[in-house]
Order: structure tokens, then C-alpha cells, then sequence
């Protein structure tokens, strides 16, 4: 049990609608990132955020944004979604500051038809 | 850029046993850290054990250990007494310290899927 949470657990979109994936982050927890686990692959960065703010990106489109609320949960929105959208969806969240552990939620597993 | 190489995709090892998992990555920074992640089934990636670049001394966590070879750029993981639970996709990862000294991304290779057999 890492403290993280996402929701929802597994969802089905169609091409080109939107989605939005939700991360409850460990308690005090000031920094969140995404990442894209294709099947079979590891995870890829997709952004990171730190006090509300963008603080990196991975080679992602803008279609791909996010938000980091005041009380540090976070939500990751894919527009105009693709078929190659389909994965695994992880946020993981840390304290910021040199090597704290990164902990992980289960993932949201979007599928794309 | 910063990669990571896991050259075993799958391997397999009976219970009780020793098994070790490769990796190699490619960077050309001086400061950072290595990990290996376990994913079972349940998708939750979970911490194995963490390796400080400036530390010469391998890091332990009870049966898991690593042989870091920085020169090598090498970072592999040891299981000992392997239990039927440590089946899982293992991935080892990778993070540099930007200049702020604030994490910033994991770097994870393809993965090992490790199975381990009654």
C-alpha cells in the first residue's frame, strides 16, 4: 500500500473523445508525475508537476495535459484521444528534494476502440 | 539522453534459489540514482531497493541486492532464496538530479519478467 490512488481502475474510450484520469497523492506529497506504460514496456514520462505548476515534460503532444491541485491531487486529461493511447496509466508521487522514493498508484488502464 | 537496457526479457529460476537480473544504462551525468521497480500482476510498481551513484557501497534489503558497477554502468539485481511472490515484472530505472538538486524523471527500461517456480 503506497498511498496512492487513481481512479478510475480501468475505462473504454472511443477515438477522438477526451478523458480524465484522477491521482490521490501520498499525504504531504508536494510533487506528482505521470507516466505511459504501453503493454509490454516500461513507463514513459509524461509530465510532472510541483506546487500547481509544470516542472518537466517527456516527449508527449499537448493533447496530453495535466493539473495539480492545492491539496497536491493531480489529474492527467488526454484530448482527442488515438488508438495508441491505450496503456497503463501510473502517477506517482514524492516529496520534492534529492532521491526521496517515488511511490506509484495502481494505474488507470484506458483502452481506446 | 539517458537510457536503460534490461537484455533478459523473461527468465526463471526455482524457489529458494539465487537469481540475477541485468541492467546497463547510459548517461552522461555524475549524479544520480538507480532503482529496481517490481510490478506483479496487481499493476502496483512497487520499490525493491535504491542504489546512490556517489556511494560505493552496494545497497541490501534483506534478500535483494545489487552489484553497482559505475565505471561499467552497470546495476544489477540479486535475489536470494527467490519466493514464489517475487514473481513479477522487474524494471530497473534510473533518475538524475537536475541542477535545482530536485528529483525530475524516472528513466525505466523494457523490463525482466521473472518467474519464479515451485
Amino acid at each position: 500500500e503506497t498511498g496512492v490512488t487513481q481512479s478510475p481502475t480501468h475505462l473504454i474510450k472511443t477515438r477522438g473523445q477526451q478523458v480524465t484520469l484522477r491521482c490521490s497523492s501520498q499525504s504531504g506529497h508536494n510533487t506528482v508525475s505521470w507516466y505511459q506504460q504501453a503493454l509490454g514496456q516500461g513507463p514513459q514520462f509524461i509530465f510532472q508537476y510541483y506546487r500547481e505548476e509544470e516542472n518537466g515534460r517527456g516527449n508527449f503532444p499537448p493533447r496530453f495535459s495535466g493539473l495539480q491541485f492545492p491539496n497536491y491531487s493531480s489529474e492527467l486529461n488526454v484530448n482527442a484521444l488515438e488508438l495508441d493511447d491505450s496503456a497503463l496509466y501510473l502517477c506517482a508521487s514524492s516529496f520534492r528534494g534529492p532521491g526521496n522514493t517515488i511511490y506509484f498508484g495502481e494505474g488507470s488502464w484506458l483502452t481506446v476502440v | 539522453a539517458q537510457t536503460v537496457t534490461q537484455s533478459q526479457p523473461e527468465m526463471s529460476v526455482q524457489e529458494a534459489e539465487t537469481v540475477t537480473l541485468s541492467c546497463t544504462y547510459d548517461t552522461s551525468e555524475n549524479n544520480y540514482y538507480l532503482f529496481w521497480y517490481k510490478q506483479p500482476p496487481s499493476r502496483q510498481m512497487i520499490l525493491v531497493i535504491r542504489q546512490e551513484a556517489y556511494k560505493q557501497q552496494n545497497a541490501t534489503e534483506n534478500r535483494f541486492s545489487v552489484n553497482f558497477q559505475k565505471a561499467a554502468k552497470s546495476f544489477s539485481l540479486k535475489i536470494s532464496d527467490s519466493q514464489l511472490g517475487d514473481t513479477a515484472m522487474y524494471f530497473c530505472a534510473f533518475i538524475f538530479l537536475n541542477s535545482g538538486g530536485s528529483n525530475y524523471k524516472l528513466t525505466f527500461g523494457k523490463g525482466t519478467l521473472l518467474t519464479v517456480n515451485p
